[in-house]
C-alpha cells in the first residue's frame, strides 16, 4: 500500500456543489500538506497542519477549508466548487527535525478535479 | 516575481545526452535543496537532497549548489527515455522558520530515443 494515499484519485463535479478531498498516510508523520499543481503555475500550497490541533494556512486558501481528523488523516473540502478550482490537488506529509527531514515531503498520487 | 524561478521547458534531449537543469532563487536564507522527480500521473518523488553549497552525486545524477550565485543545477548524464518527467526544484531555510519548502514551478524534460 502507499505511504500516503489520496482519494477520490478522479473526480468532476458541478459548479456550487461540496467536494471533499480525503488523504491518509501510514508514514507516522506529523505534518501534512495540500497542495494544487496547475499547468505553469507548479505546486501552491492551501493548507498545512504540524500536529493534529494545527491548521494553518497557505498562499491559496481562499475557497478551502481542512479538517485534521487524526494524525494519519487530513481532508480538503471545497464548500462551493467553482470551475478555477480544476486543478490537480495533491497531500504530502513530513516529520522529523529540519535536520533529520521534516522539509522532505512525501506526496500521494493526486486527485485530479474538474469542476464543470 | 517569484522567490524560485525555474525555466518549465520542455527541454528535449537525445537518449545518451547530458541534461543540465537549473533554478535561480532570491532568498539568501535558504539551506536545504531539494530535486524532485513528477511522471506523469504521479506525484512527486524527492530525487536529491542537499545542503548548503557544493555537489552530491547518486548514480547518474549530480546535485550542484552554488550559494554566492543563488543558482541550482541538476545533471543528468547518459540519460534515458525513463528520465523523461517533470523535474521540480526546492529549497527551504534551516532555521527560524516552518520548513516548508518552496517550489518551482518544475522543467519538463522529454528524453526521446
Amino acid at each position: 500500500d502507499a505511504d500516503v494515499t489520496q482519494t477520490p484519485r478522479n473526480r468532476i463535479t458541478k459548479t456550487g456543489k461540496r467536494i471533499m478531498l480525503e488523504c491518509s498516510q501510514t508514514k507516522g508523520h506529523d505534518r501534512m500538506y495540500w497542495y494544487r499543481q496547475d499547468p505553469g503555475l507548479g505546486l501552491r500550497l492551501i493548507y498545512y497542519s504540524f500536529d493534529v490541533k494545527d491548521i494553518n494556512k497557505g498562499e491559496i486558501s481562499d475557497g478551502y477549508s481542512v479538517s485534521r481528523q487524526a494524525q494519519a488523516k487530513f481532508s480538503l473540502s471545497l464548500e462551493s466548487a467553482i470551475p478555477n478550482q480544476t486543478a490537480l490537488y495533491f497531500c504530502a506529509t513530513s516529520g522529523g527535525t529540519v535536520h533529520s527531514g521534516a522539509n522532505v515531503l512525501t506526496f500521494g498520487a493526486g486527485s485530479r478535479l474538474t469542476v464543470l | 516575481q517569484k522567490e524560485v524561478e525555474q525555466d518549465p521547458g520542455p527541454l528535449s534531449v537525445p537518449e545518451g545526452a547530458i541534461v543540465s537543469l537549473n533554478c535561480t532563487y532570491s532568498n539568501s536564507a535558504f539551506q536545504y535543496f531539494m530535486w524532485y522527480r513528477q511522471y506523469s500521473r504521479k506525484g512527486p518523488e524527492l530525487l536529491m537532497y542537499t545542503y548548503s553549497s557544493g555537489n552530491k552525486e547518486d548514480g547518474r545524477f549530480t546535485a550542484q549548489v552554488d550559494k554566492s550565485s543563488k543558482y541550482i543545477s541538476l545533471f543528468i548524464r547518459d540519460s534515458q527515455p525513463s528520465d523523461s518527467a517533470t523535474y521540480l526544484c526546492a529549497m527551504s531555510e534551516a532555521s527560524g522558520g516552518s520548513y516548508i519548502p518552496t517550489f518551482g514551478r518544475g522543467t519538463s524534460l522529454i528524453v526521446h530515443p
